[in-house]
């Protein structure tokens, strides 16, 4: 069964530096998203995406994050200076066509902020 | 804006006994619904979705959910728990994306299965 990968597993970074966490999300998808879940506490949605550009954002999803598509293939979630309050797993999701479709997530990149 | 409470954060059942995960949600319009696996260092697993008509939904593993609109529940049930299901259970409420379509899941803080052998 086609799924969603995510690298790498576990990213360590200095506070203030960028990070880039890439998603290969299944073949056949057009919807996109990024969620995160800091330790202990509940998934929560950062950002959707759909033909090229962001339809949704929450209010964490603020100006140091951002999100591109580069290729046919890759999502990217870039954090450009990183906070200690940034360490959590971020997901990365999928789903069809239509948008009632359910999404598929890959297993997560573990951030850890130092 | 919606939301989902999930009231029990830690539940512990005996292999072989019934199993129900409650799960209660607040949303405007008729919801999509969902309820997810995450076995620890995974990722979150689908194991079954209501959209629309017949109020009792199946998914893998043997799991099945009622969805109840007049106690905005959607509960999650098993008849006889295995010792492999011991993980999280996320329930989520999907809201649709008005512009650019898609869906925004909106999550319950989980409940951790225990399975006693």
């Amino acid at each position: 069964e086609p799924e969603v990968t995510q690298t790498p597993s576990h990213q360590v970074t200095q506070m203030g530096q960028e990070v880039i966490l890439r998603c290969v999300p299944i073949s056949n998808h057009l919807y996109f998203y990024w969620y995160r879940q800091i330790l202990g506490q509940k998934v929560e949605f950062l950002v959707s995406f759909y033909n090229n550009e962001i339809s949704e954002k929450s209010e964490i999803f603020d100006d140091q994050f951002s999100v591109e598509r580069p290729d046919g293939s890759n999502f990217t979630l870039k954090i450009r200076s990183t906070k200690l309050e940034d360490s959590a797993m971020y997901f990365c999701a999928s789903s069809e066509r239509r948008g009632d479709q359910p999404q598929h997530f890959g297993d997560g990149t573990r951030l850890s902020i130092l | 804006a919606q939301s989902v409470t999930q009231p029990d954060i830690h539940i512990t059942v005996s292999e072989g006994a019934s199993l129900e995960l409650r799960c209660n949600y607040s949303y405007g319009a008729t919801p999509y619904l969902f309820w997810y696996v995450q076995s620890p260092g995974q990722g979150l697993q689908l194991l079954l979705k209501y959209f629309s008509g017949d109020t009792l939904v199946q998914g893998i593993k043997g799991f099945e959910a009622e969805f109840k609109r007049s106690q905005s529940s959607f509960n999650l049930r098993k008849p006889s728990v295995h010792w492999s299901d011991a993980a999280e259970y996320f329930c989520a409420v999907g809201a649709f994306i008005l512009t650019g379509g898609g869906n925004k899941l909106t999550f319950g803080t989980g409940t951790q299965l225990k399975v006693e052998l």
